[in-house]
């Protein structure tokens, strides 16, 4: 089973700073790699697939980058809706994991 | 737009069985790809529960996998998740997701809360 690792658990910024959210693989996931986004009483929300693309509708502030075993999530000038939960998922093999999550708060 | 929505009961007692369905519209389930089942307890993270390809195959979690059942009808565009011997652990929000693959396309339900209790 691939073992993801978030970092940091808990990232304080306030709007309009950027944030830089890692997760880290067990072994080599290639580029399977998807951002999920979870407001506090919602569902989560797809942000990017395969390591780097955008779903659709996510604003264009949201980027991702990484291959292999490391990957970050880049959100630029952050703004109050993207307080949220961040989990990264991979799809390279089964069984399909999750990181444990990184909580973005305002500071 | 793929809508996903789940169904079933929100209370269940230790020991029986769980059965959640997964209707989704604006995308035909027959079309490819697959779908999953995820699950929340409250206030921690996300569990992959399992997965189920158009074409009937499915992996599953292997910490439920001696429990867990999901199966496909394609002429009601629904999946369906089967959970044995519940127990307290069980609590949780579960949620459908999909299609897997068409990440243009894909979509969360909006989940619905399991409790097993007596």
């Amino acid at each position: 089973e691939i073992v993801l690792t978030q970092s940091p658990a808990t990232l304080s910024l306030s709007p309009g700073e950027r944030a830089t959210l890692s997760c880290r693989a067990s072994q080599n996931i290639n580029t399977y790699l998807a951002w999920h986004q979870q407001k506090p009483g919602q569902a989560p929300r797809l942000l990017l697939f395969d390591a780097s693309n955008r779903a659709t509708g996510v604003p264009a502030r949201f980027s991702g980058s990484g291959s292999g075993t490391e990957f970050t999530l880049t959100i630029t000038s952050l703004e109050p809706e993207d307080f949220a939960v961040y989990y990264c998922q991979q799809r390279n093999s089964w069984p399909i994991t999750f990181g444990q999550g990184t909580r973005l708060e305002i500071k | 737009q793929v809508q996903l929505r789940e169904s079933g009961p929100g209370l269940v007692r230790p020991s029986e069985t769980l059965s959640l369905t997964c209707t989704v519209s604006g995308y035909s389930i027959s079309s490819g790809y697959y779908w999953g089942w995820i699950r929340q307890p409250p206030g921690k993270g996300l569990e992959w529960i399992g997965s189920m390809f158009h074409s009937g195959t499915a992996y599953y979690n292997p910490s439920l996998k001696s429990r867990v059942t999901i199966s496909l009808d394609s002429s009601r565009n629904q999946f369906s998740l089967r959970l044995t011997a519940l127990t307290a652990a069980d609590t949780a929000f579960y949620y459908c997701a999909g299609p897997y693959g068409d990440y243009a396309r894909f979509s969360w339900g909006q989940g619905t809360l399991l409790t097993v209790s007596s």
